[in-house]
């Protein structure tokens, strides 16, 4: 079955740097997504993409966030300047067909320092 | 806004022996369900949705889920386990709109410890 790749697997950074996370949807989806869980809380909801831009985003995703799909083929995350609350698993998700069914990838561990 | 409830961080079981793992959500308008398994070190998979019709719904790996709009319930369950299914289970809802991008809105999730 065809899956959502993400790297870096562990990503370790000093706080204020920035960090780029890489995700490879799906070839032929067209939905992406970016979500974000926290040692023992909630799987989260960051940011969706649709058409080449954003469809929705939420509180957590400020103006240190970015989202791009440069080439037609990698999404990825940029955290322009990085928080210690930033720790966190960050998941990529594709969608042929929206919400009905996302593929996630394996998650990129991000540890800011 | 709409919110998931998982009561039951941790859930051990017998090899062999029926679970269920619950789930309760919370909306002001109607929404689509759904069950995700996380195995160790690999993303979260779909195991189960419910959109319409038969409120019992039938997943993989002989799981099934049964939505009860009255108690506002989406509770898991599986007759009898099997140690490939340790893993962590999230429920997870979205609103029921014409814009099909709707974001997920997950529960915080139960780690399902089957026991030899």
């Amino acid at each position: 079955e065809p899956e959502v790749t993400q790297t870096p697997s562990h990503q370790v950074t000093q706080m204020g740097q920035e960090v780029i996370l890489r995700c490879v949807p799906i070839s032929n989806h067209l939905y992406f997504y970016w979500y974000r869980q926290i040692l023992g809380q909630k799987v989260e909801f960051l940011v969706s993409f649709y058409n080449n831009e954003i469809s929705e985003k939420s509180e957590i995703f400020d103006d240190q966030f970015s989202v791009e799909r440069p080439d037609g083929s990698n999404f990825t995350l940029k955290i322009r300047s990085t928080k210690l609350e930033d720790s966190a698993m960050y998941f990529c998700a594709s969608s042929e067909q929206g919400r009905e069914k996302l593929f996630f990838g394996s998650g990129t561990q991000l540890s800011v320092l | 806004a709409q919110s998931v409830t998982q009561l039951d961080s941790q859930v051990p079981v017998f090899e062999e022996a029926p679970v269920e793992l619950r789930c309760n959500y919370s909306s002001s308008v109607s929404v689509y369900l759904f069950w995700y398994v996380q195995y160790p070190n690999q993303g979260l998979q779909l195991l189960l949705k419910y959109l319409s019709g038969s409120t019992l719904v039938k997943g993989i790996n002989g799981f099934e889920a049964e939505f009860n709009k009255s108690q506002t319930s989406f509770h898991l369950r599986k007759p009898s386990v099997h140690i490939s299914d340790t893993a962590e289970y999230f429920c997870a809802v979205t609103l029921i709109s014409n814009f099909g991008n709707e974001k997920l809105t997950f529960g915080t999730g139960t780690r399902l410890t089957i026991i030899p």
